[in-house]
């Protein structure tokens, strides 16, 4: 079974702080990790996907295999990063692998 | 990218009453997909909507209680049928741009249901 875990629900930091959001998974097969996220009354969106190896909006987020872990992390907040951040996981290949599994969210504020 | 908009934003339903949610995409895809999203919990996949055959259901959904249609490949709906309280949620409307769903969802609005 998939499974993914955001232990916080709540993050708080202030403006220019490092800011790291936590996500472990559970899957048997090779997993694709995803970040997306909901800014204020907007749409949930994509961040950012293990498999690009990106820097968004100065966010990054490694896959640490060993640890089955997919954090999220940012060197320096910005108060327009405040958002619900979602970790979620797909199984590569395709057919019944696709689905996409969700964490819980966490939501980051970021103080001025 | 795609746009995704859903009809309607919001509704506030009678217990025993069914609702029909709308997904339109501006661009043809494969796939669409519709989640639920209850009071402070994250997205569980319902069903993955296929044109020109019938829906793939999560466990724990049905096709009785959410009958899916997919008449062609830019349009989809969901009936929440024969409402209870415990339907009350946000349902969202995804879609994919590739023919495997390990590419990036694009996500519509969400429709926040509220049944009384």
């Amino acid at each position: 079974a998939q499974r993914v875990t955001q232990p916080e629900k709540l993050l708080s930091v202030f403006k220019g702080a490092p800011v790291e959001l936590k996500c472990n998974y559970s899957y048997s097969g090779s997993p694709e990790l995803f970040w997306y996220v909901q800014y204020s009354r907007q749409r949930l969106q994509l961040l950012l996907r293990h498999i690009s190896r990106e820097s968004i909006k100065g966010f990054t987020a490694d896959l640490n295999k060993g640890e089955t872990s997919f954090h999220l992390k940012k060197p320096f907040a910005q108060e327009e990063d405040s958002a619900m951040y979602y970790c979620a996981l797909s199984g590569m290949g395709g057919g019944s692998n696709y689905k996409l599994t969700f964490g819980k969210g966490t939501l980051l504020t970021v103080n001025p | 990218s795609a746009v995704i908009s859903q009809k309607p934003s919001r509704d506030i339903c009678q217990r025993g009453t069914s609702l029909t949610i709308q997904c339109q995409v501006d661009s043809q895809v494969t796939m669409m997909f519709w989640y639920r999203q209850q009071p402070g919990q994250s997205l569980t996949l319902i069903a993955t909507a296929n044109q020109g055959s019938e829906a793939t259901y999560e466990s724990g959904f049905v096709i009785d209680k959410f009958p899916i249609s997919r008449p062609n490949l830019t349009f989809s709906t969901l009936t929440v049928s024969n409402m209870s309280p415990e339907d009350s949620s946000i349902y969202l409307c995804s879609v994919s741009l590739s023919r495997t769903s390990t590419d990036t969802q694009y996500f519509g609005p969400g429709t926040r249901l509220t049944v009384l």
